[in-house]
């Protein structure tokens, strides 16, 4: 069975800090995705990144990084120079490759994220 | 490109009344979820459809919810009776082929509210 452990419930930081989310995830798979979703008061779910089992390469796009570890099963986000604009509820996911066909997305329970003047 | 609709947005009915979502998906996207999403938690699978069939109803209450996908592109999610426990936000996301390796698009959901 596939789970997602987003350990931290909440965080607060001030403008232009640096933060981490922390994602651990489980499967059995060999063949998976991980993603980060970021869902703003507004609701709607959006689409952060996407990452595949066999890529372990980190990745960074503007303020946001992310470092994916096979070996500890972590694929953790991290914003620099945090804005308010990042205030959300952030959301990692996992699901399932080998399958063939698309696949469920299995969600942690969220990080929501406060950033304060 | 539009993105997925969802309407209405907002439902607040009495508990064992009946309700009825609506999705519609990214045009030319095959595969569709709705996802439950309870409040403070991370949205949870009820069913996929991998254009007008069934892939996956695992964790469908399937006493009371209901869902279809005619013609493979809109769908409808119905509850009926409803209890206090289905409030929470239904998600409706698609996604443009049968791989897991593409991503999810989600509507803006329908809050659902059981009194």
């Amino acid at each position: 069975a596939q789970k997602v452990t987003q350990a931290q419930t909440e965080i607060s930081v001030v403008e232009k800090e640096d933060v981490t989310l922390d994602c651990v995830y489980e499967t059995r798979d060999t063949t998976y995705y991980l993603f980060w979703y970021k869902q703003p008061p507004s609701g709607e779910l959006v689409f952060l990144i996407r990452r595949n089992s066999f890529d372990e390469q980190n990745e960074i796009s503007g303020r946001y990084s992310w470092n994916f570890q096979k070996s500890t099963s972590s694929f953790n986000f991290t914003i620099t120079a945090s804005q308010v604009v990042d205030s959300a509820v952030y959301f990692c996911a996992l699901s399932e490759g080998s399958t063939g066909t698309a696949s469920k997305l299995t969600f942690g329970t969220g990080t929501r994220l406060q950033v304060t003047l | 490109e539009a993105g997925v609709a969802q309407s209405p947005r907002y439902k607040i009915i009495e508990k064992r009344q009946s309700v009825a979502f609506w999705c519609n998906p990214i045009s030319g996207h095959a595969t569709l979820y709705w996802y439950q999403q309870i409040l403070g938690q991370g949205p949870k699978l009820l069913i996929q459809f991998q254009n007008n069939g069934v892939v996956d109803d695992s964790q469908l209450p399937k006493d009371r919810f209901s869902a279809e996908r005619l013609k493979g592109v809109d769908s409808t999610l119905k509850i009926q009776p409803a209890k206090l426990e289905d409030s929470a936000v239904y998600l409706c996301a698609s996604t443009l082929g049968g791989a897991s390796s593409y991503e999810q698009y989600f509507g803006p959901g329908t809050r659902l509210t059981v009194t």
